[in-house]
């Protein structure tokens, strides 16, 4: 099984600033298949990021993600009021189960 | 519009049973993997299981495996969890989810999750 650890676990950013979100793989993850998903409170996740760098249909581009092999990256490049919320890393291409990383809260500082 | 409605969840007492609903609409589900993925209170997404667009194959998270049973009926859009002997750390948000055409998909679309409790 791989384990997905995402650092930090907490962040406390201002609007306007620029957040880095990080998740690691125990071991490699196939062909990227690496996603990120966003979840605010009493909310269902909402998918971000697949395939490691391809964002997901209406997210906007201040989202981007990138890595590859064990070490993965979210960036949100300029943090709008919205976007302070739990976000998870999930590998999805190895046999199940499709883990997914402890998440990183992002707060409003 | 793509839609998945869960239903089903509420209380139940240790060892008892459940079975989870998940109504899909705004796409062609026969064609989709479908996933159930849980949340307990408080905690992190956990995927629980899998199944083919056409119901042949299934997997289990080994925290479920034999207890657990995942299927789906295409004609009414619905996909199932038959949850049996279930345990006080089963209580958690169950969500439905979209996988795509292939296995080595995303989950890009949920549902709003319907609420499991375990509890004496």
């Amino acid at each position: 099984e791989i384990v997905l650890t995402q650092s930090p676990g907490a962040l406390s950013l201002s609007p306007g600033e620029r957040a880095t979100l990080s998740c690691r793989a125990s071991q490699s993850v196939a062909s990227s298949h690496l996603a990120w998903y966003q979840q605010k409170r009493g909310q269902a996740p909402r998918l971000l990021i697949y395939g490691a760098s391809s964002r997901a249909t209406g997210i906007p581009d201040r989202f981007s993600g990138s890595g590859s092999g064990t070490d993965f990256t979210l960036t949100i490049s300029r943090l709008e009021p919205e976007d302070f919320a739990v976000y998870y890393c999930q590998q999805y291409g190895s046999s199940p189960p499709y883990t997914f990383g402890q998440g990183t809260k992002l707060e409003i500082k | 519009e793509v839609q998945l409605v869960e239903s089903g969840g509420g209380l139940v007492q240790p060892g008892g049973s459940l079975r989870l609903s998940c109504a899909a609409s705004g796409f062609t589900f026969s064609t989709y993997w479908m996933h159930w993925v849980r949340q307990a209170p408080g905690k992190g997404l956990v995927w629980v299981s899998r199944i083919h667009s056409d119901g042949s194959t299934t997997t289990y998270a080994d925290s479920v495996k034999g207890r657990f049973a995942i299927s789906r009926d295409n004609a009414k859009n619905t996909l199932y969890l038959q949850m049996n002997s279930l345990r006080a750390e089963d209580t958690a948000v169950y969500y439905c989810a979209r996988g795509g055409f292939y296995s080595t998909d995303a989950f890009n679309f949920w549902g709003q999750g319907t609420m499991v409790t375990v509890s004496s």
